[in-house]
Formats: structure tokens, sequence, C-alpha cells
């Protein structure tokens, strides 16, 4: 299976913390996609980083990519309740036209 | 909004009946998804179609029969499903289907089989 995993499954914190969330793919990758659902809706775009790229910031949020050891992360900074979705990673793969998401992982940032 | 809209929202249906589900993007895109999201259960890709063209079939069973008249429209029509197919079916659209580009994502539809 090309399925990548995220860790941790769940995660909760207070308000004004850091969140870090983890992703380990098995393939080779194009880049590395994040990803944010909030409760029953669609998916929503959040950060890409190519497979040539180590760290990327948007905002609070800071990806790193470490393609030797197949792994992703993802840092929300000073986090708010409104922050509460599940975040995805996904890999876009070298070859194919798709892209492979992870199981995800549940955050719930607590006010 | 991301540009993809879906409809309906929320479906009921018997096993018996046949039921259409629709995708719209108003973003130019060239590439389509047909996502199905199970409760604790990864996304599964079902179908992507590319410039119309249907370009990846992920084994999904007969009962569902995607359809594309065109770069902007994608339907998934269900007849005879099973309980076991509720789920949230996601549409998504990028531009071009390679090499993973970025997805923008409909709201879905809730699916449920009785």
């Amino acid at each position: 299976s090309q399925q990548g995993e995220e860790d941790p499954q769940a995660l909760s914190i207070q308000e004004g913390e850091n969140a870090t969330m983890n992703c380990s793919y098995k393939t080779s990758i194009n880049n590395l996609q994040w990803y944010r659902q909030n409760s029953g809706r669609g998916l929503v775009h959040l950060i890409l980083i190519r497979s040539n790229e180590r760290e990327k910031h948007s905002g609070r949020l800071r990806v790193t990519l470490d393609t030797s050891k197949k792994s992703s992360s993802l840092l929300i900074t000073a986090s708010r309740a409104a922050d509460t979705a599940s975040y995805f990673c996904a890999q876009g793969l070298e070859y194919g036209n798709k892209l492979v998401f992870g199981a995800g992982t549940i955050l719930r940032v607590k006010s | 909004e991301t540009g993809v809209t879906q409809t309906p929202r929320h479906l009921v249906m018997g096993m018996t009946n046949k039921k259409s589900l629709k995708c719209e993007q108003h973003l130019g895109h060239n590439a389509m998804y047909w996502y199905k999201q199970s409760a604790k259960k990864p996304l599964e890709l079902m179908f992507v179609y590319n410039f119309k063209e249907q370009t990846e079939n992920n084994s999904v069973p007969s009962r569902f029969s995607p359809e594309c008249p065109n770069s902007s429209h994608l339907f998934l029509h269900l007849h005879t499903l099973q309980p076991e197919d509720s789920a949230l079916y996601l549409c998504a659209s990028s531009q071009g289907a390679s090499g993973g580009n970025e997805q923008f994502f409909g709201p879905g539809t809730r699916l449920t089989v009785l």
C-alpha cells in the first residue's frame, strides 16, 4: 500500500500552545501537501512543500520535509480554538496523477 | 468557498434506488476526482478524470458509475448500493492531474444507504 501514516491520531491542546503533527510515507514523491478538514466538510489545502525543499512557512504554519526519512511535520504555532479540525498529509506522487492521503490527525484546541 | 460545488449535500437512499451525485467546478481546472471518506478510514480515491477522460479507476465496484461530460462537471451515478457504501463523497478538481497538484474540494455529499 502507498498510504502513509500520521502521528498522533488525536491531539488535544490549550489555546496558545503549539501543535505538531507528523506524517510518514512510503513512495517517491514530487511534493507533500497538508490539508485541513472541519467536521463533515470538504478538505482545504494548507501548504505544499516540494521534494527539493526542506522547510516552508505560511503564516502560523511551518512544514518540514525529510526525504531521507520519508517524513514530514506540520507545526501550528499559537493555536486557536478555530484551528480545531482534522489535518491530513497527502503525497503528491512522482509518477501518476493522484494524491495519496494519510489517515489524518484530529486536533482539538481548547479555549 | 473553494469554487467546487456538490449537490445534494445530504442523500438518503434505499438499496434498490438509483440516484446521482453532481459536482461542478468554477476554477477552469481540467482534472476532477471522486473520493470516498468513511468513518475512521483514510480518504479513498475512487476515480480520476483528466480532460474528460477517465485516467484512474481505483477498483471501484460497478454499482458506482462516474460520468464526466465536460471538464467542469462530474457525476457519480449510484445504483443497488449497500449499507457499507454510506459515507461522505467528496469531489475535487485540480489544474492538471500529474505530479500531485493542489486539489480543491467541494463540501461533500453525506450519503446514507438504508
